[in-house]
Order: structure tokens, then sequence, then C-alpha cells
């Protein structure tokens, strides 16, 4: 069974880019039908789909984060990665990786437990 | 993209049944049957309730069940449980190859 951990700073300053990434353990990422993805929650809001990618470095992103994401993989040392830049406090929220099944359950199946990144200076 | 609509929240007794309902477009929950469900407690990492709409993956209880209909997605509940206290959230594939949650639903058990 897949399970995912996200990692990295929890505090970002305004401006700068914040980094986070998802290690993969359990089975190989080069198995299995999955989008590797990034979703967030802010405090005291809903859900907002981040981006995904594929194994192949194929992405798709949120059209209202597009311009400041990135998203990378790294299949060798099992981990996928979050970029977003020119941070503001907007950007404040639990991080949580998760993959995307899209061909068993065109569902986002296995979720990480999340990462609280505060942007401040 | 904008979120998909769900009520702030629903309340109901143990034992009843409640719905919750997802309302989007006819570009995403309108287009495909690739609508989810995911239960949210506060601090834990949300759970996969219901897929395709419709179906229960494994291990989740058969009073979980859904419906769709053209651009409104349901969510029911039977025989409610003080465990079932969560947020809940429901995801749409897009047109444009996207994914967007709706705004969630915080159900409470009375």
């Amino acid at each position: 069974q897949v399970q995912l951990q996200e990692s990295g700073p929890g505090l970002v300053k305004p401006s700068q880019t914040l980094s986070l990434t998802c290690t993969v353990s359990g089975d190989s990422m080069n198995s299995g039908s999955y989008y590797w993805s990034w979703v967030r929650q802010p405090a005291g809001k809903g859900l907002e789909w981040i981006g995904r990618i594929y194994i192949s470095g194929t992405t798709s992103y949120n059209p209202s984060l597009k311009s400041r994401v990135t998203i990378s993989v790294d299949t060798s040392k099992n981990q996928f990665s979050l970029n977003l830049s020119s941070v503001t406090a907007a950007d404040t929220a639990v991080y949580y990786c998760a993959t995307y099944d899209y061909v068993w359950t065109n569902a986002f199946e296995i979720w990480g437990q999340g990462a609280m990144v505060t942007v401040s200076s | 993209q904008s979120a998909l609509t769900q009520p702030a929240s629903v309340s109901g007794s143990p034992g009843q049944s409640i719905t919750i309902s997802c309302t989007g477009t006819s570009s995403d929950v309108g287009a495909y049957i690739y609508v989810s469900w995911y239960r949210h407690h506060p601090g834990k990492a949300p759970k996969l309730m219901l897929y395709d709409a419709i179906k229960r993956p494994s291990g989740v209880s058969d009073r979980f069940s859904g419906s769709k209909s053209d651009n409104t997605a349901s969510l029911t509940i039977s025989g409610l449980q003080a465990e079932d206290e969560a947020d809940y959230y429901c995801a749409s594939y897009t047109r444009s190859s996207t994914w967007v949650f709706g705004g969630g639903t915080k159900l409470t058990v009375l």
C-alpha cells in the first residue's frame, strides 16, 4: 500500500518560493496508475487542487496558480515536489500530496497527513 | 475555475439520513461521471468515500451512497453516527483536464 509524506519548511517569507517534497513509500512511483498531485487547504477554507504530474513529467496546473506553480518528479528517489513562487499570506495553508488513480477510481485515493506552511516575515 | 457549490453546513440526529449536494456546471460535474466525495476530519488526511459519483471504495460503509443528475451530484449518509461528524468535499474532473473541489460542507451529528 502506497504511503505519502510531505516535508519542507513550515515558514516562508513573503515573495519567496515555497518548496515541499512528497516522499512515496510502499511501492515504486513507476508502478500503478497514478497522477501525483498537490492539494491545499487555507485556514478556514475548503480544499483547492494545485496541480498534478505523471511519471513522464507531464503536468497540469490549477489555472489560478499556473503562473507560480511548478511540480516536478524524481522517480529515482520516489519523490515529487511542489514549488510555489512569489508567495503571499494568502498561500498560508495545509498542503497535501495525494495520488489520483486515473484508471480504477478517477479519484484522489491516498493522501499524506499534510504539511502546514505559514507565509510571514 | 470556480469551486463547486456545496451547502456550508448540514445536521442530523443519530440514525437519521442527510444529503449533501454538489453543484457545478456542464464543464465539470455535468460533463463526466468523475465526481468523488471525501470525508475530512480536521488535522487528518481526507478519506475517499465515493468515486464515479456512486461507487464505494472497499471498506467504506454502505451507509454512504451517491447520485448524479446533470450538473449536480449528491452524497447521502444514512443511519447517521457520531463518527460521521466531519467536513465533506466533492471533487470533479473538468473539461480543461483539471480538477475542482467543492467549498466543503460541515456535517454536525446532533
